[in-house]
């Protein structure tokens, strides 16, 4: 058990539809990425949060948005969803490092599996 | 920007084989490293991490790397498989956005093992 925690597990929904996926991170972790797994795509990069802090932004589309709140959970939104929108969601968490440790280790969440029929 | 290669998206060994995945990372400089491992409807998990402390890194259940900074690789191994073994298997090289950290992965390595 990493203590990631994501909700929820599966999702299935329809194209043009909105769907919310949530992570909590680790007690104590103050950034919270997120990534897409697909069976083309691989695992690519969304976008990461600090502290409520937006930090940095990989592939992530226009339709799809995040935010990490004050408790530190954060949650992606899928909007206007496509069919190529079906993947594995993962969050990942990491512990603040001090100034020169910084070795990137990341704890996964067990992902949201979203369909888009 | 950094990236790492895996060559071969799928390798099969024979039970208590030598497992052996490979992967190459494009940096200058001597990066962060992590191998993760995939196991079926799981999340990633950390198998091992190279940090520049010692380029022979040993990680959980028997996986070790040797960093290998001339031939800019960091290959897995375990001398013998295992059935639970079974599992994609991906590398990761930490980058950076300005002062943002990211992990890059690798396309990864499905590894079969047959009894």
């Amino acid at each position: 058990d990493s203590g990631v925690t994501q909700t929820p597990k599966h999702l299935i929904t329809a194209t043009g539809q909105r769907v919310t996926l949530r992570c909590s991170p680790r007690s104590g972790d103050l950034s919270v990425y997120w990534y897409q797994q697909s069976l083309d795509q691989g695992l690519q990069f969304l976008i990461q949060y600090y502290n409520g802090e937006e930090r940095a932004k990989g592939n992530i589309l226009e339709r799809f948005s995040a935010q990490q709140f004050p408790d530190l959970h954060s949650e992606l939104n899928l909007s206007s969803l496509e069919l190529g929108d079906s993947a594995l969601y993962f969050c990942a968490s990491s512990v603040p490092s001090s100034p020169g440790q910084d070795t990137g280790e990341l704890f996964f969440g067990e992902g949201s599996r979203l369909t888009v029929l | 920007a950094q990236s790492v290669t895996q060559l071969g998206s799928h390798v099969s060994v024979s039970e208590g084989a030598l497992v052996l995945l490979r992967c190459n990372y494009s940096s200058s400089v001597p990066p962060y490293l992590f191998w993760y491992v995939q196991y079926p409807n799981q999340g990633l998990q950390l198998l091992l991490k190279y940090t520049s402390a010692a380029t022979l890194v040993k990680g959980i259940n028997g996986f070790e790397a040797e960093f290998k900074k001339s031939e800019t690789s960091f290959h897995l191994t375990k001398p013998s498989a295992h059935m639970s073994d079974a599992a994609e298997y991906f590398c990761a090289v930490t980058t950076y956005s300005g002062s943002a950290r990211q992990l890059t992965f690798g396309s990864g390595t499905q590894l079969t093992v047959l009894p």
